[in-house]
Parts: C-alpha cells; structure tokens; sequence
C-alpha cells in the first residue's frame, strides 16, 4: 500500500513564481519527513527535512509545512528558478532503522 | 570528497539470467539502503544494513534477491533468475549512522531484462 501519495506527477510555474508541491501520507507513525529532488540519470539529492515536532522549516528559497492533523506536507519554493525543474520526492519515516518511504515524484518545469 | 559509487550504470540481461549490482558507499557511512524505482513509480525499499548485518530486509520482493555488505563497506545486491517485472533503476543510499535520516544517493543502475 502506498502511505506517502504525490498526488500531481507535474507542475508547470513560470521562473520568479512561487512552486508549491503537495504530499500526503496515511501512516501516523512517521514523525520525520524530507524532500529529495532528482535530475535525470541521477541519485536524488536531498533538499529539506521536518521533524513532526514541528509544523514549518525554512532554508533559503525552500520552506517546507507539516499539517499532522490533516497528514500533509507541502514544499514550497519561491522564487522558481530554471535550476529547479526536476523531480521532487517526498519522502517519510517513522522507524529507527531510517528507512525512508518515498511518494511517486512531481515532475516540476520552470518556464522562463 | 567521494559521493556513493554505483555499478554497472546500466545493465541488460535476458530472462532467467543472474545479475549483481555493486554499490560503494560514502567511506565511514554505517548504514547503508538499497532501493528501486520501476518506472512511474517511487523509491521503494528493499533492504537497510547496518555495518555488514541486515536488520531489515522487508523489501525484498522474492527470494531471488538477496544482498550482502562486506568489511562494513561495499555492498552487493543479486538477483537470481530475472524476470521481466525486475526490470528498473536499483539505487544505493548510505548515510553517516542508523539515526540520520539524511541519505545520499548514488546514481543508480538501470537494469533492463529482456
């Protein structure tokens, strides 16, 4: 069963707007999340993470917000730069092992 | 310094034939993660190490995977017999202890079965 769910595979925005990417996960254990951008032929990277402690990390261009109550987590990046078109992973976890569960991507595309 | 090497970067094999995948991880990494992406899909787990014992191999979709991890380091991944539905991107991720959700990823090894 799927317990992260992306449920966008593609998101078009135009460079200098505001990307909002979208997850949701069923599994109430998870109490770490994390978002991976992937560029074609390569590993994913790792961008953001946010413990379930708290509701919103910030890093630079990148914040990402964590609604427990709802299970959802959303990326937003601001602005979108041309650098960023990519598939973006979201990811969970919720044992010790750090074994992470990954949500099926969001193709992001910025437009000049 | 070195990020996580990864081994062949593609690979083709028919039905039925073994294959083995080799992942190097980042030098003092102690665990170490496989996973594969078949295609429109996401990262799913197969196996975690942790130095060369497996606590977790949950993931693995048959016994005719099976990996192993030598000297704390270097990992192998094989699959016995291939099957069309193995067909995908196999990637290793280590991270510096067990508790760091932080993974690096290598860039994978895209096996096609034909």
């Amino acid at each position: 069963d799927q317990q992260v769910k992306q449920n966008s595979p593609s998101l078009s925005v135009q460079e200098g707007r505001i990307s909002i990417l979208n997850c949701d996960y069923t599994n109430s254990m998870f109490d770490y999340f994390l978002w991976y951008k992937k560029y074609p032929a390569e590993g994913p990277t790792f961008l953001i993470s946010i413990s379930s402690i708290k509701d919103k990390n910030e890093d630079g261009r990148f914040t990402v917000f964590l609604n427990k109550s709802a299970k959802h987590l959303s990326l937003h990046i601001v602005p979108s730069q041309p650098g960023d078109s990519a598939v973006y992973f979201c990811a969970a976890s919720g044992d010790s092992w750090g074994k992470l569960q990954f949500g099926a991507g969001t193709q992001v595309v910025v437009t000049p | 310094g070195a990020g996580v090497s990864q081994s062949p970067s593609n690979k083709v094999t028919e039905k039925g034939k073994d294959v083995e995948l080799r992942c190097d991880p980042i030098s003092g990494h102690t665990a170490l993660y496989w996973y594969r992406q078949s295609l429109g899909q996401g990262l799913e787990f197969l196996i975690y190490f942790q130095g060369n014992s497996a606590p977790d191999k949950s993931g693995l979709p048959s016994d005719r995977f099976s990996a192993e991890r030598t000297g704390g380091s270097v990992s192998t991944l094989t699959i016995q017999r291939t099957q069309q539905e193995d067909s995908a991107v196999y990637l290793c991720a280590s991270s510096l202890a067990r508790s760091s959700y932080e993974q690096y990823f290598g860039p994978g090894t895209r096996l096609t079965v034909t």
